[in-house]
């Protein structure tokens, strides 16, 4: 089955750029989705398909991807910004569907 | 406005069999392409995808919990049922359900989540 690997923890100041990671074979093949997972609360989708916001999300968050890494930035980041992040991809490679999450990023504002 | 909340036991006993339900307003799951999923995670841990079903009532499971998982739907209720037998502590987690909006491949709209225990 369809693996995504993201870096267990991303450290950024506030005001800086923060990026996460997501690799997985050809991902930029796939789109990918990006939640945002702050402590006892449920995951916000903030990217979709790769690059698109939802309404209510911040310009500041952004996405890309290409070859085998999906990247998410987070430009100025605030101290609301520390949260967990996950990628997801829908991977229909195999004989089966699955929608695949990655292993989370916890985002740490110094 | 679409909200989704799942209901069932805070505790279950190992071998038993979970049930839990998501219901749901704002939408309706026999509007072609939508979908509801279950997705769990257990204490500080990632995000698991459980399984899902559409409008159509077909219906998709994790390869590796397929054997135990069983999802419906009663769209006169607006509510989505999962069973999964055999629980075992390491199902331990918060159990959430959530929307997948007419042909898209991300969930748009999540529930708050229910933790269920696994514990004799």
């Amino acid at each position: 089955s369809y693996v995504l690997t993201q870096p267990p923890s991303v450290s950024v100041a506030p005001g800086k750029t923060a990026r996460i990671t997501c690799g997985g074979n050809n991902i930029g093949s796939k789109s990918v989705h990006w939640y945002q997972q702050k402590p006892g609360q449920a995951p916000v989708l903030v990217i979709y398909y790769d690059s698109d916001r939802p309404s209510g999300i911040p310009e500041r968050f952004s996405g890309s991807n290409s070859g085998n890494t999906a990247t998410l930035t987070i430009s100025r980041v605030e101290a609301g910004d520390e949260a967990d992040y996950y990628c997801q991809v829908w991977d229909s490679s195999s004989d089966h569907l699955n929608w695949v999450f990655g292993g989370g990023t916890k985002l740490t504002v110094l | 406005q679409v909200t989704l909340r799942e209901s069932g036991p805070a505790l279950v006993k190992p071998t038993q069999t979970l049930t839990l339900t998501c219901t749901f307003s704002g939408f309706s799951l026999s509007t072609s392409g939508m979908c509801v999923s279950w997705i769990r995670q257990p204490p500080g841990k990632a995000l698991e995808w459980l399984a899902l079903i559409d409008w159509d009532d077909d219906k998709y499971y994790s390869t590796s919990l397929k054997t135990r998982l069983t999802i419906s739907k009663d769209t006169s209720k607006n509510q989505v049922v999962l069973t999964m037998t055999n629980m075992d502590p390491v199902d331990t987690a918060t159990y959430y359900c959530a929307r997948i909006d007419r042909g898209q491949y991300y969930f748009d709209y999540w529930g708050q989540g229910t933790l269920v225990t696994v514990s004799s």
